[in-house]
């Protein structure tokens, strides 16, 4: 079975600090993977995403890491903001038929002042 | 506005009562997606519509769920005879491109469905 696994489930930092999430996965044959940010009660926004050749991505204080080979990526945040408060979901698409998608749970991030 | 919205945005009802869930997708956009995220846990899979065709439906968790396009746009999800464990929020998502290609999801804020 296709999965998508993510870590910490939780994780709170100081703002200001540094922090980097996990993505393993199992998909395959492999399209893309996303990141994704969900605010509480919102549906996710797509913050990034990587195709197969691609190993890095940033997108304003936000960069993920792909490594194709080991199927795992990251999602660093730098100098993070309170409005990083967030679930950051790891989202991976198969490259068999239609855009089928695999999410991860998410890891809870909280920002604290 | 020019994102997907989704009514209601909570829904409450008793158990065994039946409840339509609605999507309006982005304007122009192939691909729509429901959802089902239950809470604490990443959003599952339920089913997807290329147009106005249902070409997977293979998430929904029983006959009580029934989802709907018929004109390629607006979508209904249906639930009938709801029971306790239906209770999550429902998201829907619009892509502008079918297929394989890597077009983002565009998500709506969901219907929080509480069955009592």
């Amino acid at each position: 079975k296709n999965q998508v696994e993510q870590s910490p489930q939780s994780l709170i930092i100081l703002e200001g600090k540094n922090c980097t999430l996990q993505c393993n996965y199992t998909v395959s044959p492999f399209s893309n993977l996303r990141w994704y940010k969900q605010d509480t009660g919102r549906g996710p926004v797509s913050l990034t995403i990587m195709t197969f050749s691609e190993n890095t991505k940033s997108n304003g204080r936000y960069t993920a890491t792909l490594d194709a080979d080991t199927k795992q990526s990251s999602l660093h945040i730098t100098a993070s903001q309170l409005s990083d408060s967030a679930s950051y979901i790891c989202v991976v698409t198969n490259s068999g038929g239609y855009q089928k998608v695999t999410f991860g749970i998410g890891t809870k991030l909280q920002v604290i002042p | 506005g020019a994102g997907v919205s989704q009514s209601p945005r909570y829904k409450v009802a008793k158990r065994g009562q039946d409840v339509a869930l609605r999507c309006d997708p982005i304007s122009g956009h192939v691909s729509l997606f429901w959802y089902q995220q239950a809470l604490g846990q990443g959003p599952e899979f339920l089913t997807y519509f290329q147009n106005e065709a249902q070409l997977d439906k293979s998430g929904l968790p029983s006959d009580r769920f029934f989802a709907e396009r018929p004109e390629g746009s607006v979508s209904t999800l249906k639930i009938q005879r709801t029971q306790q464990e239906d209770s999550a929020v429902y998201l829907c998502a619009s892509s502008l491109e079918s297929g394989r290609a890597g077009s983002p999801l565009h998500f709506g804020n969901g219907t929080r469905l509480t069955v009592t």
